[in-house]
């Protein structure tokens, strides 16, 4: 089973601020990584998929990068909403399909 | 509009069972894998199942092997999980999700809005 770990746990910036986000998985994954954003009471919502390919809707500030086991979520000016847990997930090796522990992405 | 609704979830004893169901709209339900993903209160998200478009394959996470069934009724677009033998740790929001034309080939790229399953006696 592939490990996914993310880093940090916790990140505390403003508003217009850039945010980075990490995920390292324990094993290549090649691309085939996706990010999640997940609000309170709400599903996740797909916002990355292979590693670097905005899904659906996802406005331009969210970008991803990487490949093989080394991984970033990159939102390059946070907006209010914008603040949220956020989950990396593999579909390389399965099953199973694999999340990382999430990264909580808070108001300073 | 892709449109995924759970429904079924509840207060069961340690022991017992519950059956979710997943209605879907919007799409060719019969052409897509499925799956469910569970969140235990606070925690992340853990995949527990998946099931092939026409319902020939399925598979589990270990920690749900032997004791959940996935299944599937592409004529009313619905997906269903019989759980069993439930334990406390199985307590969480349940949530279906869609995935592919098979397995691997994709993300989960859409989600219903989960229906919550307490397992406590």
């Amino acid at each position: 089973e592939i490990v996914l770990t993310q880093s940090p746990a916790v990140l505390s910036l403003s508003p217009g601020e850039r945010a980075t986000l990490s995920c390292r998985a324990s094993q290549s994954v090649s691309s085939y990584l996706a990010w999640y954003q997940q609000k309170p009471g709400q599903a996740p919502r797909l916002l990355i998929y292979d590693a670097s390919k905005r899904a659906t809707g996802i406005p331009a500030r969210f970008s991803g990068s990487g490949s093989g086991t080394d991984f970033t979520l990159t939102i390059s000016s946070l907006e209010p909403e914008d603040f949220a847990v956020y989950y990396c997930q593999q579909r390389s090796n399965w099953p199973p399909y694999t999340f990382g522990q999430g990264t909580k992405l808070e108001i300073k | 509009e892709v449109q995924l609704v759970e429904s079924g979830g509840g207060l069961e004893e340690p022991g017992g069972s519950l059956r979710l169901s997943c209605a879907a709209s919007g799409f060719t339900f019969g052409s897509y894998v499925m799956s469910w993903v569970r969140q235990a209160p606070g925690k992340g998200l853990e995949w527990v199942s998946g099931i092939s478009g026409s319902g020939g394959t399925a598979h589990y996470a270990d920690s749900v092997k032997g004791r959940f069934t996935i299944s599937r009724d592409n004529s009313k677009n619905t997906l269903f999980l019989q759980m069993k033998s439930l334990r406390a740790e199985d307590t969480a929001e349940y949530y279906c999700a869609k995935e592919g034309y098979w397995f691997g080939e994709a993300n989960f790229d859409y989600w219903g809005q989960g229906t919550l399953v307490t397992v406590s006696s």
